[in-house]
């Protein structure tokens, strides 16, 4: 267990509609990632926070928001929803902001969207 | 931009068999290399890393030495077991401390 929690496991919605992906880091972690992974783009790294400020920025597209609440748990939001936005998405957390400290990844939400 | 390149896979093997799995990156400076793991239904889990040339990481069997001269962070276990059957990630860590993947090789190991 890497202690980095992610909520709902699977999501399943319609075009066009809005959803909200949650991640609580592992304890004293102040650094969130968001990741997607799909078979034909493998990980693509979308959004970093560290310590509630948005820290780096990847792959996102318009369509999709990210924030990171004063007690650390982070939210991503996509919405306007398209077919090819059906992956897995993964949050991740880290001590600091570095590599001096080991990315801890959740197991994951399953987005499929009809 | 800095990118990783590994690859494809799905590489089957037999037990107790030698594995590599290749890898090769590209970035200005001298970024931070990975190996991560990640068994079925699960989340990725950090393998190995090395952060400056000639490094070598070593866990769990499997070994990956930072390569300079030819951009290279292949993974290698002398003997692979069942257990090891899962899909392995090579990554980088470039400036802004965020990870680039590779796309990722399949191994299956055999009994």
């Amino acid at each position: 267990d890497s202690g980095v929690t992610q909520t709902p496991k699977h999501l399943i919605t319609a075009t066009g509609q809005r959803v909200t992906l949650r991640c609580s880091p592992r304890s004293g972690d102040l650094s969130v990632y968001w990741y997607q992974q799909s078979l034909d783009q493998g990980l693509q790294f979308l959004i970093q926070y560290y310590n509630g400020e948005e820290r780096a920025k990847g792959n996102i597209l318009e369509r999709f928001s990210a924030q990171q609440f004063p007690d650390l748990h982070s939210e991503l939001n996509l919405s306007s929803l398209e077919l090819g936005d059906s992956a897995l998405y993964f949050c991740a957390s880290r001590r600091g902001g570095g590599h001096n400290s080991p990315l801890h990844f959740g197991n994951g939400t399953r987005l499929t969207v009809t | 931009g800095n990118s990783v390149t590994q690859m494809e896979g799905p590489v089957t093997l037999s037990e107790e068999a030698f594995l590599t799995i290749n890898c090769t990156y590209t970035a200005t400076g001298y970024p931070s290399l990975f190996w991560y793991v990640q068994y079925p239904g699960e989340g990725l889990q950090l393998l190995l890393k090395a952060t400056k040339a000639d490094d070598k990481g070593s866990n769990k069997g499997f070994e990956a030495t930072y390569r300079k001269e030819t951009t290279s962070f292949h993974l290698e276990k002398g003997s692979v077991q069942v257990s090891d059957s899962a899909v392995y990630f090579c990554a980088l860590e470039d400036s802004g401390y965020a990870l680039n993947f590779g796309k990722g090789t399949s191994l299956l190991v055999t009994p």
